[in-house]
C-alpha cells in the first residue's frame, strides 16, 4: 500500500514561497499510471485542488493558482513538490499530498496534510 | 469550473437510519467513451485526510462497507448510507474528475 507524506515549513511570511515536498513510500512514483496532486484545505472549510504532475513531466494547475504555482517531480528520491509564491494569509491551510491513479480513477491515497500558516 | 453543490450543509441521523447526501454538478461528469460518471465521494472524519468510498458515482472502494453506495442520473448524484452506524460521523464530499480544475462539493456534515 503506498504512502505518503508532506514535509516542510509550518510558518511562511507573507510575499514569500510557500514550499512543501511529498515523499513516496510502498510503491514508485515513477510509474505512469498515477497522477500526483496537491490539495489544500483552509480551516473549517472545503477541498481545493491545486495541481498535479505526472511522471512525463506534465502539469495541470487550477487556473485560480495557475500564475503562483509550481510542481516538480523527483523520481530519484521518490518525492514530488510543490512552490506557491507571493502567499498571503488566504493561502493559510493544510495542505495535502495525492495520489490519483488512472486505472481506477480517483484520488486514492492520500497523506496526513501539513498545516502551513501564513504570517508574519 | 464544474460546480459541484451538494445539499443539505449538514443532517443528523439517528443511529440505524438511512442518510442521504446530494451532489450535483454544473455539468455534465459522464465521459461518452466509457459511459462513466467521472464522480467520486470521499468521507473525512476530524482531523484527518479524505477518505476515498465510490467512484465512477456507483462503485465502492475496496474495502469500503457495502452501507455505502452512490447512484447517478444526469448531473444529479447521491450517497446513501443505509443505516448510519457511529463511525460515520464525518464531512462527506462528492468531487469531479471529468474536467480540469477538478473540483469539490462544499461538504455535508453528518451527525448523529
Amino acid at each position: 500500500q503506498v504512502q505518503l507524506k508532506e514535509s516542510g515549513p509550518g510558518l511562511v511570511k507573507p510575499s514569500q514561497t510557500l514550499s512543501l515536498t511529498c515523499t513516496v513510500s510502498g510503491g514508485s512514483i515513477s510509474s505512469g499510471s498515477n497522477y500526483w496532486n496537491w490539495i489544500r484545505q483552509p480551516a473549517g472549510k472545503g477541498l481545493e485542488w491545486i495541481g498535479r504532475i505526472h511522471t512525463t513531466g506534465s502539469t495541470n494547475y487550477n487556473p485560480s493558482l495557475k500564475s503562483r504555482v509550481t510542481i516538480s517531480v523527483d523520481m530519484s528520491k521518490n518525492q514530488f513538490s510543490l512552490k506557491l509564491s507571493s502567499v498571503t494569509a488566504a493561502d493559510t491551510a493544510v495542505y495535502y499530498c495525492a495520489r490519483f491513479r488512472l486505472s481506477l480513477p480517483s484520488f486514492d491515497s492520500w497523506g496526513q496534510g501539513t498545516l502551513v500558516t501564513v504570517s508574519s | 469550473d464544474i460546480v459541484m453543490t451538494q445539499s443539505p450543509d449538514s443532517l443528523a441521523v439517528s443511529l440505524g437510519e438511512r442518510a442521504t447526501i446530494n451532489c450535483k454538478s454544473s455539468q455534465n461528469v459522464l465521459y461518452n467513451s466509457n459511459n462513466k460518471h467521472y464522480l467520486a465521494w470521499f468521507q473525512q472524519k476530524a482531523g484527518q485526510p479524505p477518505k476515498l468510498l465510490i467512484y465512477w458515482a456507483s462503485t465502492r472502494e475496496s474495502g469500503v462497507p457495502d452501507r455505502f453506495s452512490g447512484s447517478a442520473s444526469g448531473t444529479d448524484f447521491t450517497l446513501t448510507i443505509s443505516s448510519l452506524q457511529a463511525e460515520d460521523v464525518a464531512v462527506y464530499y462528492c468531487q469531479q474528475y471529468h474536467t480540469t480544475p477538478w473540483t469539490f462539493g462544499q461538504g455535508t456534515k453528518v451527525e448523529i
